[in-house]
């Protein structure tokens, strides 16, 4: 069984903070992707990285995929209170379809 | 932007009845997928199907649950005799195709509350 372990699991920081959170497995995965997901929503996906050492930036965020591929972080720099919410990393394994998510990371960006 | 449809929102039923979760996937996608997210823990795999038939499923997805794709758009998760421990919110997903990046699109979800 695939397991993803994120952390920190609860993380408050001021607005102008730099922040990074982790996802971390014993497995190999083809594949990673981190999420964001609002309270009553579904997971919107982010980025999806499939390569070892792979690094992504989508503006103020960037993610990178452990050399093994066994391991991700998400890295925010200038925290704004609008990236509140849940950061949820997802797996798969190969020849899976099937997605195994971390429990998340809960951001507070506080003004 | 193309989206995944759910209904209904939320569903209170009593504990024994069966319950039907609608899904429309995006138009154009091949892929589709259930997956759940009981109260304050992670969001789990049910059932991944494709090509009107199921592809993967998981341990949680048992006898009592069974998945549809009626027509050209719904995808529906039947759970034929509830309990209280399928309270949880479901999530439909799909995807356009066999890429192994596996971009999901999941739509907002059904809350189902088991009395």
């Amino acid at each position: 069984t695939q397991l993803l372990e994120q952390s920190p699991q609860f993380l408050s920081i001021q607005e102008g903070e730099n922040l990074t959170v982790y996802c971390n497995s014993s497995s190999v995965f083809s594949s990673l992707q981190w999420y964001r997901q609002e309270p009553g929503e579904g997971p919107v996906l982010l980025v999806t990285v499939v390569t070892g050492g792979e690094v992504k930036k989508l503006k103020r965020l960037t993610f990178q995929f452990g050399d093994a591929r066994k391991d991700s972080s998400l890295h925010i720099t200038a925290a704004q209170p609008g990236d509140t919410g849940l950061y949820l990393c997802a797996g798969t394994g190969a020849g899976s379809y099937q997605l195994t998510f971390g429990k998340g990371t809960k951001l507070s960006v506080i003004p | 932007e193309p989206e995944v449809t759910q209904t209904p929102s939320h569903q209170v039923t009593q504990m024994g009845q069966e319950v039907i979760l609608r899904c429309v996937p995006i138009s154009n996608h091949l892929y589709f997928y259930w997956y759940r997210q009981i109260l304050g823990q992670k969001v789990e795999f049910l059932v991944s199907f494709y090509n009107n038939e199921i592809s993967e499923k998981s341990e949680i997805f048992d006898d009592q649950f069974s998945v549809e794709r009626p027509d050209g758009s719904n995808f529906t998760l039947k759970i034929r005799s509830t309990k209280l421990e399928d309270s949880a919110m479901y999530f439909c997903a799909s995807n356009p195709d066999s890429s192994g990046a596996n971009v999901l699109t999941f739509g907002a979800g059904s809350r189902l509350t088991v009395l």
